[in-house]
């Protein structure tokens, strides 16, 4: 059983758009909502996260949305570049839970 | 500082073999998580090894078990493969027990089973 849903499986975007991925969850015992950047050949690497406290984070050109009623949260990515293309995961654990559990991923590719 | 390395890169085994992975945590990190990352999918719990100790696990066999030593390094040692096994292999590392956050990754090994 998926703990994460994430949408698209794959994204195409023009350079200086907004690309929007989302991610779903049922489990209300997380508190933790890290988005992950990956790039080929190598290992995700943390992007930025949130806690259902806030109902937005920014960080340069990434903003975490998150809404706790729906048990959604969303990364966008503004004025996205070229750089950006990369494999996206969102991902959620629990208070004080030593593991993360993953979405499955969504491929971004941004076109000059 | 250097960052979590893990070797092999690549390796190619056949159905019922035994493979070892190894991971050196990045400087400072005395946490080591492992998890399984299958082709066009997310990254999977397999465990995490604190003060040499295993600190959870995730739905895996008992086949898949680890270590971790003194100086922190980890190794992922996977018996009687599967061509299931086939996937990416991650290590990550964090400081002291900060739970699922401040996870740092390798670039992972990938292992096929033939």
């Amino acid at each position: 059983q998926q703990q994460v849903k994430q949408s698209p499986q794959s994204l195409i975007v023009q350079k200086g758009g907004i690309s929007i991925i989302n991610c779903a969850y049922e489990n209300t015992a997380f508190d933790y909502f890290p988005w992950y950047q990956q790039f080929p050949g190598k290992g995700p690497a943390l992007l930025i996260a949130i806690r259902p406290d806030v109902s937005e984070k920014k960080e340069g050109r990434f903003t975490i949305s998150f809404n706790k009623s729906a048990k959604q949260f969303s990364l966008h990515i503004m004025d996205s570049q070229p750089g950006d293309s990369a494999t996206y995961f969102c991902a959620a654990s629990m208070r004080g839970a030593n593991n993360l559990f993953f979405g499955t991923g969504t491929r971004l590719t941004v076109i000059p | 500082e250097t960052g979590v390395t893990q070797s092999p890169t690549h390796l190619i085994k056949t159905r019922g073999q035994q493979v070892t992975l190894r991971c050196s945590s990045q400087s400072g990190h005395n946490t080591v998580s492992w998890y399984q990352q299958a082709l066009g999918q997310g990254p999977q719990f397999i465990f995490q090894y604190y003060r040499e100790e295993e600190n959870g696990r995730g739905n895996f066999p008992p086949r898949f078990s680890g270590l971790q030593f003194p100086n922190y390094s980890s190794e992922l040692n996977v018996n009687a493969l599967e061509l299931d096994d086939s996937a990416l292999y991650l290590c990550a590392s964090s400081p002291g027990w900060t739970g699922a956050n401040v996870l740092t990754f390798g670039a992972g090994s990938r292992l096929t089973v033939l």
